[in-house]
């Protein structure tokens, strides 16, 4: 059965900052990865999505890495703003599933202060 | 707007009411997925249809839990004899044929009181 982790539960930086958010799973048998992010109360916006042949996608100021073999992806964003406060969450597909349903960490909340 | 949505955004029911939710997913989109998250932990898988075919349930699904997608668009879940423990955020999500980008509709907060 997939497991995915996310640590640290909950981050808090200065704005300005550059910093990493890390995802880790069991199965290495993955479609995909994709982050997601959440603000409070409301539904999930994607951010980017990772193919299993891919190693890392980029948008704006978010690079998203993925290395297989050991499990591990991380999302990595540039210069914080306090907008990007909210909680980051990885999901994967595994190839052992044929619905393309998502296994989902639990989150890391960031908080950027001002 | 062509993203997913629910409906309704929020309902709050007594125990032992019955309660049904809609969800429109992008429209050139053949799956459709419902997930359940709790306060701080990620969503949990529901069950998925690819079409109008219901191809896997999550045991999570009770048979107090039936969802349908008559024609292939909306989708429908419905709890019978609500519990307490239903209380939740239940999360719809479509995908399209190629690809597994889901993208998720803003979700309905159930209470149940």
């Amino acid at each position: 059965k997939q497991e995915v982790t996310q640590i640290p539960a909950a981050l808090s930086v200065p704005e300005g900052e550059n910093l990493v958010l890390n995802c880790s799973f069991t199965d290495s048998a993955i479609y995909n990865l994709q982050w997601f992010r959440q603000d409070p109360g409301k539904g999930l916006t994607s951010l980017l999505l990772i193919q299993s042949s891919q190693r890392e996608q980029t948008s704006g100021r978010l690079n998203a890495s993925l290395d297989k073999s050991s499990g591990r992806s991380t999302l990595y964003i540039a210069a914080s703003q306090p907008g990007d406060s909210a909680t980051y969450l990885c999901a994967v597909v595994g190839f052992n599933t044929n619905a393309g349903k998502s296994t989902f960490g639990d989150g890391t909340t960031l908080t950027v202060k001002p | 707007d062509t993203g997913v949505s629910q409906d309704p955004r929020h309902k709050i029911t007594k125990r032992g009411q019955n309660v049904t939710f809609r969800c429109d997913p992008i429209s050139e989109h053949n799956r459709l997925y419902w997930y359940r998250q709790t306060l701080g932990q990620g969503p949990e898988f529901l069950t998925y249809f690819q079409n109008e075919a219901q191809l896997e349930k999550s045991r999570l699904l009770s048979d107090r839990f039936s969802a349908e997608r008559p024609k292939g668009s909306f989708s429908t879940l419905e709890i019978q004899r609500t519990e307490q423990g239903d209380s939740a955020m239940y999360l719809c999500a479509s995908s399209g044929v190629g690809g597994n980008e889901q993208f998720f509709g803003p979700g309905t907060r159930l209470t149940v009181l």
